[in-house]
């Protein structure tokens, strides 16, 4: 168990659905990412938020949102979901801004049918 | 945007064997670090480098820095059973700032020779 939890672990969900994947970082950690992860993208680095803010976004879609709470847990929300859109998507925690010795959550197979 | 080449794609291994994979890059990074990710589980953290030439171990893996801050290698010696898996180097260039976004290789999948 890595610290960082990850709900659901799987989603099979039917295109033009929204779903919202949530992550609870390890005990201590501000800073938040999230990576998709396709067979053939491997992984991508979406967005970051550190103590509830946005800190860093990569190539996330305008469709993609996500947002960091007081309570430090994220959640990325999906909407109108393309076929594309099926991939692993993982959290990833660390202490501070620019810790890379991050750690990963176990992810969500996202399947979108 | 940047894009770490990692080679090779695939390798099979035989138990006790060494093991060599490497991360290439046209841009400069600061920091490079190996994951290694198992069915099902999210990539774990097993080496990290913060200067070019550093070398650094961890138990029977090594991994090295580029000098020229290009390149990154990890050796595993004397392979066994449980390092099948997926390996990403992973890096950040200087002019991703702080915040700590991580650019990674597609991954070196180690399989058993059958």
């Amino acid at each position: 168990d890595s610290g960082v939890t990850q709900t659901p672990k799987h989603l099979i969900t039917a295109t033009g659905q929204r779903v919202t994947l949530r992550c609870s970082p390890r005990s201590g950690d501000l800073s938040v990412y999230w990576y998709q992860q396709s067979l053939d993208q491997g992984l991508q680095f979406l967005i970051q938020y550190y103590n509830g803010e946005e800190r860093a976004k990569g190539n996330i879609l305008e469709r993609f949102s996500a947002q960091q709470f007081p309570d430090l847990h994220s959640e990325l929300n999906l909407s109108s979901l393309e076929l594309g859109d099926s991939a692993l998507y993982f959290c990833a925690s660390s202490a501070t801004i620019g810790n890379y010795g991050y750690t990963f959550g176990s992810g969500t197979r996202l399947t979108v049918v | 945007g940047q894009q770490l080449n990692q080679s090779p794609q695939s390798m099979f291994i035989q138990e006790g064997e060494d093991v060599s994979m490497n991360c290439t890059s046209s841009s400069i990074f600061n920091t490079w670090l190996w994951y290694k990710q198992d069915p099902g589980e999210g990539p774990v953290l097993l080496i990290a480098l913060y200067k070019a030439g550093e070398l650094t171990s961890n138990g029977r893996l090594t991994a090295q820095f580029g000098i020229t801050r290009k390149d990154s290698f990890l050796n595993i010696s004397a392979s066994i059973p449980s390092d099948v898996g997926i390996y990403f180097c992973a890096g950040q260039t200087p002019w991703g700032g702080s915040q700590g976004n991580l650019i990674f290789g597609k991954g070196t999948k180690l399989s058993v020779k059958p």
